[in-house]
C-alpha cells in the first residue's frame, strides 16, 4: 500500500517563509507525479493551490509556490499571512490511482 | 462560474447501499475528468475515485475497490458514486472534484455531501 507523508506539524512566524514536504513510499517523487497542494480551513471545503508540482491556479496567491526538493515535493509560503493557518494536504499520482498525504497543520504564530 | 453540487448522503445500515450524484454546471463537463473525495470525521482527505471525461477509465483507492463505484453520465452533467456493502468506516464527507484539464490534477471542490454508516 503506497503512503504519502506529510509533516504532521510545523509552526511560522508572520512574513517568514515556510517549506512543506510530501514524500512518496514508493521512491523519490518527480514531475510524474504531478504533486498537487491544497489548502483546508475548519469547516471549509478544500481549495486547490498547486497542480502538476509547481503550476498555480488562477486564485492561487503569488506567495505560494510549488516544486521538488531533493527526493520530495514541496510547497513553499513566503510571507506567510496570518489567514494562512490552515491543513495542507498533498496529492501525488500513481498512473492512474492518486494518494493524499496525511496532511500538515501549519501554525502562524 | 463551476459549479459542483453533490446530493443523495445520509443515515445508512452497515451492509446497505447508497448513491451520491454529483451536478456539475459552468462548465462543458463531457472535457474534464471528475474524482470523488472523502474525510472522515476530524480525519484527513482520501482520494477515492477518478473517471476519464470519455468514461473510457476508472481508477480506485484500495480501501474502495469492488465496493465503490464511479460512473458519470455527459448528456446530464452528473458524476455518480455507487456504494455498494458499506461499512462504518466509509462515514465520511464525500467531495466530487474537477480534474485540471491539461495535465493530471483537480481544481474546482464541491460543498460535499454526508454518509454515515450506523
Amino acid at each position: 500500500q503506497t503512503v504519502v507523508t506529510q509533516e504532521p506539524s510545523l509552526t511560522v512566524s508572520p512574513g517568514g517563509t515556510v517549506t512543506l514536504t510530501c514524500a512518496s513510499s514508493t521512491g523519490a517523487v518527480t514531475s510524474g507525479y504531478h504533486a498537487n497542494w491544497f489548502q483546508q480551513k475548519p469547516g471549509q471545503v478544500p481549495r486547490a493551490l498547486i497542480f502538476s508540482t509547481s503550476s498555480k491556479h488562477s486564485w492561487t496567491p503569488a506567495r505560494f509556490s510549488g516544486s521538488l526538493l531533493g527526493d520530495k515535493a514541496a510547497l513553499t509560503l513566503s510571507g506567510v499571512q496570518p489567514e494562512d493557518e490552515a491543513e495542507y494536504y498533498c496529492l501525488l499520482y500513481y498512473g492512474g490511482a492518486w494518494v493524499f498525504g496525511g496532511g500538515t497543520k501549519l501554525t502562524v504564530l | 462560474q463551476v459549479q459542483l453540487v453533490e446530493s443523495g448522503g445520509g443515515v445508512v445500515q452497515p451492509g446497505r447501499s447508497l448513491r451520491l450524484s454529483c451536478a456539475a454546471a459552468g462548465f462543458t463537463f463531457r472535457n474534464y475528468a471528475m474524482h470523488w473525495v472523502r474525510q472522515a470525521p476530524g480525519k484527513g482527505l482520501e482520494w477515492v475515485a477518478v473517471m476519464s471525461n470519455d468514461v473510457s477509465s476508472k481508477y480506485y483507492a484500495d480501501s474502495v475497490r469492488g465496493r465503490l463505484t464511479i460512473s458519470r453520465g455527459n448528456s446530464v452533467n452528473t458524476v455518480y458514486l455507487q456504494m455498494d456493502t458499506l461499512r462504518p468506516e466509509d462515514t465520511a464527507v464525500y467531495f466530487c472534484a474537477r480534474g485540471t484539464v491539461d495535465r493530471p490534477g483537480v481544481d474546482y471542490w464541491g460543498q460535499g455531501t454526508l454518509v454515515t454508516v450506523s
